[in-house]
Formats: C-alpha cells, sequence, structure tokens
C-alpha cells in the first residue's frame, strides 16, 4: 500500500526550512529517502530502520517514528540545490518471508526554492 | 563506485517491434530491479532478482520479459508493447537482500521509452 506524503508540494525562499512527512497505514521495517530531479534518477538521501532513530547528513536529517508509522525529512537552511520531488519509499514485512526487496514510493513532494 | 548504467538513453519503437533495456553494475550488488516511472508519478516496482533468480513479479505483463544473465547485467526484454508502456524505466541495485530490512538501492539514470 503506497505511504502518503505531506505536503504535496512546497515552496521556498533560500535558507528557509521545510518539513515533509511520510505516513503509512502499514507497519515499516525500513523507511527510505530519494530525491530527483527533472529528468534524472533518484538518488538517496537516507534509510531510516525501525527503532525511531533520527539520521542526517549536512543539513537534511530525518526521524521515524515505528509506533505512529510515519517519518519526517527536515532540510534546514535551504540551497537552490535542494529543489526537486522528494519520495519516501517504505518497506513493509511480507507474509512468506521470500518477498522481501519490495519498496513501495509515495506521490512525491516537489520542492521548489527560490533565490 | 556506486554507478548503474543503463543503456539506451532513449528508445522509441512501434507495437511490433521486439527491443531490450540493458542495466549494468559492478558493485558487486547481489540485488537488481526494474521500475516504470510515468511523468509526474512515483517509480512503480516491476520486477526483483535476489541471486541472478526472479524473486519478484508485481503482476507484470507478460510482454515485459525480465533477464537476469549474471550478477552484473539485468535485461528487460520489450514485445508488442502498447502506447501507454511508455515511460521511464529504472534499474536500480543493492547490495543484497535478506530476511532483515533493504539496503539502500541505487538507481540508473534510466531507459526514456516511447512506444508509436
Amino acid at each position: 500500500q503506497q505511504p502518503v506524503q505531506s505536503p504535496q508540494a512546497v515552496i521556498l525562499r533560500e535558507g528557509e526550512d521545510a518539513v515533509i512527512n511520510c505516513s503509512s497505514s502499514k507497519a515499516l521495517y525500513s523507511v527510505h529517502w530519494y530525491r530527483q530531479k527533472h529528468g534524472e534518477a533518484p538518488v538517496f538521501l537516507m534509510i531510516l530502520l525501525k527503532g525511531g532513530e533520527q539520521k542526517g547528513h549536512d543539513k537534511i536529517s530525518a526521524s521515524f517514528n515505528e509506533k505512529k508509522q510515519q517519518s519526517s525529512l527536515y532540510l534546514t537552511a535551504s540551497q537552490l540545490s535542494y529543489s526537486g520531488t522528494y519520495f519516501c519509499g517504505t518497506e513493509t514485512p511480507v507474509a512468506g518471508g521470500t518477498s522481501y526487496g519490495k519498496l513501495t514510493f509515495g506521490q512525491g513532494t516537489i520542492l521548489t526554492v527560490h533565490p | 563506485d556506486t554507478e548503474v548504467t543503463q543503456t539506451p538513453k532513449h528508445l522509441v519503437m512501434g507495437m511490433t517491434n521486439k527491443k531490450s533495456l540493458k542495466c549494468e553494475q559492478h558493485m558487486g550488488h547481489r540485488a537488481m530491479y526494474w521500475y516504470k516511472q510515468k511523468a509526474k508519478k512515483p517509480p512503480e516496482l516491476m520486477f526483483v532478482y535476489s541471486y541472478e533468480k526472479l524473486s519478484i513479479n508485481e503482476s507484470v505483463p507478460s510482454r515485459f520479459s525480465p533477464e537476469c544473465p549474471n550478477s552484473s547485467l539485468l535485461n528487460l526484454h520489450l514485445h508488442a508493447l502498447q502506447p501507454e508502456d511508455s515511460a521511464l524505466y529504472l534499474c536500480a541495485s543493492s547490495r543484497r537482500i535478506s530476511g532483515e530490512a533493504l539496503e539502500t538501492q541505487y538507481f540508473g539514470p534510466g531507459t526514456r521509452l516511447l512506444v508509436l
């Protein structure tokens, strides 16, 4: 089942902050965050595993609340290069144990950063 | 090196043609994936190969036929496609698939397919 991302679109000025949320109706094994620029492949940002950890590098960080089945991506002091579509991908345990490998992406959040 | 390469970059084919998409990685990854992405939509999983064996087929029509000849190479054979199959086809790879959480998937640049 597809996770739900919010908001659908964000417009920022350089230096402003943004939060993108990803919510699932199913228990999650892990959450993967990607950024995709127009006409390019998705680029990996980070993975969060169940356990409620928070990760980050540079000015992009993320949290994962296993109990609420939610993850949030935090972008601070945004730069022009942050523009693109952000996707969360969620992995849910699959019955039978033989179908691991399925990542289901949310519908995406379009982030636009203006000078 | 975290590079996944895909050829061709662009492909135009008629509905009666047979063509193939190629994906290659030299990272020693043992899991490889095919995704389909329509404009302004997220990637949708089509197939997953784990240790050169097909482990997931997301009910993809038989006009798409995947093949994994070795651990570095993944092909997608196309035959009798429909115009609605026009999309960006993305290949990805990850270190492995186990009973634990998925590892990072690295995407190739994609093949933009147009079916006339």
